[in-house]
């Protein structure tokens, strides 16, 4: 069975860090690429950061560029997300994402259950 | 980036058929097939219900369709049951190479 079980949310200062994982199971981890998406309370979804297989590749959407980086550790399933310099709108539930298949990336067909990440003083 | 436009909410009555456009624009929704849309029960993580603008993994009921006319995909949904009340979110792949999700529906099954 697919799982994957994200740790390391909890509340964090604006201007703080913190550092997301998602530990994997019941599939070849280092053949798929991965991504964070995240959800504010109430509201919809948002992509946030991919990483190929590999790890070669990053993307990030433009709200969190230059604050957020994202990596893996193929070795231990482990799919990782750092966030510096976090700021009230980061507040949300950070999901880790498997894509549906090898040979190309976005679309998800596998979620874990989320992190709650609140930003506040 | 802005997200895809969805509309905030669709009911129906059991039995009935729905249908939730997603639009985007040709940098997005109308420039590749890798379209997919998701069910978000609450409190739940979402579920694939549509990749590749009209194929349905496995387990998903053939109750769930999808197309795509030019920069505005679609998703219908058939024989509407209870269950099937949820939010719905359309995503796209998009020429920057990120994803784009729409702003989400509210399914009411009346």
């Amino acid at each position: 069975e697919v799982q994957l079980l994200e740790s390391g949310g909890g509340l964090v200062q604006p201007g703080g860090s913190l550092r997301l994982s998602c530990a994997a199971s019941g599939f070849t981890f280092s053949s798929y690429a991965m991504s964070w998406v995240r959800q504010a309370p109430g509201k919809g979804l948002e992509w946030v950061s991919v990483i190929y297989s590999g790890g070669s590749s990053t993307y990030y959407a433009d709200s969190v560029k230059g604050r957020f980086t994202i990596s893996r550790d193929n070795s231990k399933n482990t799919l990782y997300l750092q966030m510096n310099s976090l700021r009230d709108e980061d507040t949300a539930l950070y999901f880790c994402a498997k894509d549906y298949r090898t040979s190309s990336w976005s679309q998800f067909d596998c979620w874990g259950q989320g992190t709650l990440v609140t930003v506040s003083s | 980036q802005s997200a895809l436009t969805q509309p905030a909410s669709v009911s129906g009555s059991p039995g009935q058929s729905i249908t939730i456009s997603c639009t985007g624009t040709s940098g997005d929704v109308g420039g590749y097939n890798y379209v997919s849309w998701y069910q978000q029960h609450p409190g739940k993580a979402p579920k694939l219900m549509i990749y590749d603008v009209s194929y349905r993994p496995s387990g998903v009921s053939n109750r769930f369709s999808g197309s795509k006319s030019g920069n505005t995909a679609s998703l219908t949904i058939s024989g509407l049951q209870a269950d099937d009340e949820a939010d719905y979110y359309c995503s796209s792949y998009t020429s920057s190479s990120t994803v784009l999700f729409g702003g989400g529906t509210k399914l009411t099954v009346l």
